[in-house]
């Protein structure tokens, strides 16, 4: 079985350009999350999907920070303008439906914001 | 709110002994799950255990296991016969059953394991 596939896996832009993430959720998992992980803590989520709807975006930044699942599979984040403090790992989780249990995630996208 | 802490920043412990990582948590739900994930340098979570807030027993894969004390809002892991390959940041975590934030999880800021030879 495929496990969660991310791209680019590193990336580095200067302060105001845009960059994108993609990910790739396992096959057939309903929910999907972005995480994202600043040097030296833990991960913070920053949308949750269910299928292609929005079940939490609560914690995203919604004035620079996008994310979209059109067709229930795989997702895009977005970072329009960037800034210094975006610099992170970006982490995309996956897990068969909305669960207390084991979500699966990807390598991740390591972004520097120069 | 749910919240983790893991009080130990780093930890070292020698190889082929066994080592314990602190995790308290707080929440308001009666019903959640909790994780343990291992972070090696490449970056990648790696999934170790779970254990059910209703679960009586303590939680066992391989060499890990979780010692879950619901009283004291507790859930440690310990790692037995500690090999070299282990050295990496721990994350504990928790998922929430609570509304919109069903499944949703929330880390402590991680202890970096040293296993020495």
């Amino acid at each position: 079985e495929a496990g969660v596939a991310q791209s680019p896996r590193y990336k580095i832009i200067e302060k105001r350009q845009s960059v994108a993430f993609w990910c790739n959720p396992i096959s057939g998992h309903a929910t999907l999350y972005w995480y994202q992980q600043i040097l030296g803590q833990g991960p913070k989520l920053l949308i949750q999907f269910q299928n292609n709807g929005v079940v939490d975006d609560s914690q995203l930044p919604k004035d620079r920070f996008s994310a979209e699942r059109l067709k229930g599979v795989d997702s895009t984040l977005k970072i329009q303008p960037a800034k210094l403090e975006d610099s992170a790992v970006y982490l995309c989780a996956s897990s068969l439906v909305r669960t207390l249990h084991e979500q699966f995630f990807g390598p991740g996208t390591r972004l520097t914001v120069l | 709110a749910q919240k983790i802490t893991q009080t130990q920043p780093g930890m070292f412990v020698q190889e082929k002994e066994a080592v314990t990582l602190d995790c308290t948590y707080d929440t308001s739900d009666q019903s959640y799950g909790l994780f343990w994930y291992k972070q090696p340098s490449s970056g990648e979570m790696i999934f170790l255990i779970y254990q059910g807030s209703y679960d009586e027993q303590n939680a066992t894969e391989g060499r890990y296991s979780l010692n879950f004390q619901k009283a004291r809002k507790s859930a440690n892991l310990v790692i037995s016969a500690s090999q070299l390959g282990d050295s990496a940041m721990y994350f504990c975590a928790m998922a929430s059953a609570g509304g919109t934030s069903y499944g949703k999880l929330t880390f402590g800021q991680g202890t970096i394991l040293t296993v020495h030879p």
